[in-house]
């Protein structure tokens, strides 16, 4: 079974610094998503950023960047110029290949406080 | 577009009683799934399924039911409520062809004494 990784319960920030945050999985697929969401008080799960295995570029939305390094099934995610809505839980996910739309593997969150 | 719905927001339950949590998407996703959170934790998946008429088990799917007998609608019931099932509740839905992103509802909140 696919196991996700986040050894980070808890970080913080100072507003418009930049922080990253660690996600690790593990998997024997070569096909597969992994995902960032980001749950905050509301409950509402919001997809960050996604990126897909097979590309070898990393994925960027806006102040939202991952390093995604495949041999190492490491995929952390870099917030820059941290504004004090990104405070939430951030969850790293991982979806095996393209029939697996439904079923995710979530890690257990990191807490983000954004200090102003 | 009202996306991905669940009823109740907030329900408490005693052991051994039974419901059903309703969760409804118009978006014409093929995909619906049923996951748990439970305090400090991830999300774990109960159920999910794939179209209408067929559904499978997830990570956690002892003491939960559920069907779909439409593309709209998937529910999740209760057989009969343990304390342990008290969590917060999420339901997704996604197409294949969508980079298999999922869409989740706001939340049901259950409180099971």
């Amino acid at each position: 079974a696919q196991t996700v990784t986040q050894s980070q319960p808890e970080m913080s920030v100072q507003e418009a610094e930049t922080v990253t945050l660690s996600c690790t999985y593990d998997t024997s697929e070569s096909d597969y998503y992994l995902f960032w969401y980001k749950q905050p008080p509301s409950r509402q799960m919001i997809l960050v950023i996604r990126q897909e295995a097979y590309k070898q570029q990393n994925a960027t939305e806006n102040r939202f960047s991952v390093n995604f390094q495949k041999a190492a099934k490491s995929f952390s995610l870099k917030i820059s110029d941290s504004q004090l809505g990104d405070a939430a839980m951030y969850f790293c996910a991982y979806r095996k290949g393209w029939s697996n739309a439904g079923k995710s593997t979530f890690g257990d969150g990191t807490t983000l406080t954004v200090k102003p | 577009n009202a996306g991905v719905t669940q009823t109740p927001k907030f329900q408490v339950l005693k052991t051994g009683q039974s419901m059903t949590l309703q969760c409804a998407q118009d978006m014409n996703h093929e995909y619906m799934s049923w996951y748990r959170q439970d305090p400090g934790m991830g999300l774990r998946l109960i159920h999910y399924s794939v179209g209408a008429g067929i559904t499978d088990q997830g990570e956690v799917p002892n003491g939960y039911n559920v069907s779909r007998s439409t593309t709209e609608d998937f529910p999740l019931r209760l057989l009969s409520a343990a304390p342990s099932q008290t969590s917060v509740y999420f339901c997704a839905s996604g197409l294949a062809a969508n980079y298999n992103e999922q869409f989740f509802g706001p939340g049901t909140r259950l409180t099971v004494l």
